[in-house]
């Protein structure tokens, strides 16, 4: 089953408006992360922002906000006056404890962001 | 602040050729994870280092081998390429295992096989 669920393959936003990039996930175990990261088409991963599962309030980042509902088990990001650098694939993530303790990061399908002038 | 090293940044390999990944984390971090990314797809976890032992395995391909030496630097290995081992490959490290601990991704090494 799908652990990180992101249902837009593509968004499209017009420059200084807001977006928000959905994601849902699963999981029973009460500790985890969850993860936004940004990967421009020159490939590297870079970190945006975290939220983690016992945080009472929304994360935030600058113009990045997570809006984080514990209970319908999803981890949107919402892109405040967006900026035509923002065009990229964006993924959302989670680490969760397995059994040998270790935590690798489950990665969704992504949402490919496209910022129109 | 020091980032994540990977080398090389490219490689071109023909089929049934052997590479090696090398990955450099950051200092004081001692947990390394292994990711591999096919084209339009997202990264997939294949290995992970605690403390110079292998922590966790995802869906490595036998063909391919990876440690971490003692000054905490790990290289994949990997072996009899084949078509489908090109892909971006990640290292990420991290200071703890922890799911709280955020894993900093390095550039990517950017393997093509012919």
């Amino acid at each position: 089953a799908q652990k990180i669920t992101q249902t837009q393959p593509g968004m499209f936003v017009q420059e200084k408006e807001a977006v928000t990039l959905d994601c849902t996930y699963d999981t029973s175990d009460p500790s985890y992360g969850l993860f936004w990261y940004k990967q421009p088409s020159s490939g590297e991963m870079i970190f945006l922002i975290y939220q983690g599962s016992y945080d009472q309030q929304n994360a935030t980042e600058g113009r990045y906000s997570l809006n984080f509902q514990k209970a319908r088990k999803s981890a949107n990001l919402v892109i405040s006056a967006s900026q035509l650098g923002d065009s990229a694939m964006y993924f959302c993530a989670m680490r969760e404890p397995r059994n040998s303790g270790n935590t690798p990061l489950v990665f969704g399908k992504g949402t490919r962001l496209s910022v129109i002038a | 602040a020091a980032g994540v090293i990977q080398s090389p940044r490219h490689l071109i390999k023909e089929k049934r050729e052997t590479a090696t990944l090398k990955c450099y984390p950051i200092p004081r971090h001692d947990t390394v994870y292994w990711y591999q990314q096919g084209p339009g797809q997202d990264p997939q976890f294949l290995i992970s280092f605690y403390e110079k032992m292998q922590s966790d395995k995802g869906s490595i391909p036998d063909r391919f081998s990876a440690q971490q030496f003692s000054d905490y630097h790990s290289e994949l290995n990997m072996s009899s390429l084949e078509l489908g081992d090109s892909a971006l490959y990640f290292c990420a490290s991290s200071w703890g295992t922890g799911s709280y601990n955020e894993q900093f991704f390095g550039p990517g090494t950017r393997l093509t096989v012919l």
